[in-house]
């Protein structure tokens, strides 16, 4: 499974736009880039997934530039309701397969 | 529908105790999950069900067993607790027709071993 690391904490205030960005140097072709979202006393909530470029949903936007090594998700004009812990996990997209979360990204946004 | 509902919410053990935590989804996924999250840490794979009838280890399986029961449920066994087992417990189950690899987690169950 491809190791991931990203950033142990970011702060940022109402209205901004957050960008987290995640290294998986070791990607595997076949591996697509996923990111959870975990409030706290809750189980993590997927919000975005893809394989290349630019995907967007209506939560969050995934940015992965064409060699994959990295990703950015970027969370438009957050609020205080975004504080959360942002996970990335890197790997083959099946069912049944094993996903490591790693110590995440924990976002604190302030008013 | 419910999605992933987990049972009991809170439990306090003493060492040595042995108690079933149990998972359930209604959402006809295939894969099932147990995970563990000790405080200020992720998430770590304990045993993990790809379909009904099968199990396999994940990264920290010692000192649990579990049990495929059915499609809908998935149950995890801690035969002698130990303080070190003081966690959150989260199931989830993935198989979804629209993607098959999403994981929907149910609400924890938060486990104090004494």
């Amino acid at each position: 499974l491809a190791k991931t690391t990203q950033p142990i904490s970011m702060d940022s205030y109402e209205g901004q736009e957050v960008n987290i960005t995640c290294s998986h140097n070791n990607i595997a072709t076949n591996d697509y880039i996923t990111w959870y979202q975990q409030f706290p006393s809750q189980g993590p909530r997927f919000i975005i997934q893809g394989y290349k470029t630019k995907v967007t949903n209506e939560v969050a936007s995934l940015f992965i530039p064409a060699d994959r090594k990295s990703s950015t998700l970027s969370l438009p004009r957050v609020s205080l309701s975004d504080t959360a812990v942002y996970y990335c996990l890197v790997g083959f997209k099946a069912a049944g397969n094993k996903l490591t979360f790693g110590g995440g990204t924990r976002v604190l946004v302030k008013p | 529908n419910a999605g992933v509902t987990q049972t009991p919410k809170f439990q306090v053990l003493k060492t040595g105790q042995s108690m079933t935590l149990q998972c359930a989804q209604d959402m006809n996924h295939n894969s099932m999950y147990w995970y563990r999250q000790d405080p200020g840490m992720g998430l770590r794979l304990i045993y993990y069900s790809a379909s009904e009838g099968t199990t396999d280890k994940g990264e920290v399986p010692n000192g649990y067993n579990v049990s495929r029961l059915n499609k809908r449920e998935f149950s995890l066994r801690l035969e002698s607790a130990a303080p070190s087992q003081t966690s959150v417990y989260f199931c989830a189950s993935a198989g979804d027709r629209a993607s098959t690899d999403t994981q929907y987690f149910g609400p924890g169950t938060r486990l104090t071993v004494l």
